[in-house]
């Protein structure tokens, strides 16, 4: 059964640095979305993208945080210049089309900032 | 305002009874999708079932059904015969709008811990 998948399972990095996430979707997929997840807490959207470019991001997503779609099944997250608070689980996902009943969400990544 | 609440932090069930965990939501949209999500201890989200606000009937996926009741905005999940494997974070999430307005965005509950004792 196609997953998406997402590396690493876990990243440790220290405040201020920079961090990518990355993702491959389900490669029929055209909708890809990056949330997160700040442990014991809700999950939170920050951002999708369809089409090379954001349909929509959180107040979450601010100037510190860039997504990019770098070839044909890559997916990735960048966060510019990581804070303690952005240490949290991030999931990405993806569905085949806006309104598909079902949204597959990778395993995540556990992002620690000490 | 809370988009969606659930309003069961922690439940208990028996290994082989059924368990309703409770979700109301709120949107002004005619259009919208609500789904429900197993979270293990593992940490990755498990898609459960989906339910379209136009759908007559409840929907169903084996062992889960969507108990919707579309008048009280509430869209419960109901887990028939739990078993131990059962035990995990429930969350229940809505995708508003239609056409260029739906994104596709979920928007998620805080959850509900379930527990399956034997």
């Amino acid at each position: 059964e196609p997953e998406v998948t997402q590396t690493p399972s876990h990243q440790v990095t220290q405040m201020g640095q920079e961090v990518i996430l990355r993702c491959v979707p389900i490669s029929n997929h055209l909708y890809f979305y990056w949330y997160r997840q700040i442990l014991g807490q809700k999950v939170e959207f920050l951002v999708s993208f369809y089409n090379n470019e954001i349909s929509e991001k959180s107040e979450i997503f601010d100037d510190q945080f860039s997504v990019e779609r770098p070839d044909g099944s890559n997916f990735t997250l960048k966060i510019r210049s990581t804070k303690l608070e952005d240490s949290a689980m991030y999931f990405c996902a993806s569905s085949e089309f806006r309104g598909a009943y079902e949204q597959y969400f990778g395993p995540g990544t556990r992002l620690t900032v000490t | 305002a809370q988009k969606i609440t659930q309003t069961q932090p922690g439940m208990f069930v028996q290994e082989k009874e059924a368990v309703t965990l409770d979700c109301t939501y709120d949107t002004s949209d005619q259009s919208y999708g609500l789904f429900w999500y197993k979270q293990p201890s593992s940490g990755e989200m498990i898609f459960l079932i989906y339910q379209g606000s136009y759908d007559e009937q409840n929907a169903t996926e084996g062992r889960y059904s969507l108990n919707f009741q579309k008048a009280r905005k509430s869209a419960n999940l109901v887990i028939s015969a739990s078993q131990l494997g059962d035990s995990a974070m429930y969350f229940c999430a809505m995708r508003e709008g239609r056409g260029s307005s739906n994104t596709g965005k979920l928007i998620f509950g805080q959850g509900t811990t379930l527990q399956v004792k034997p």
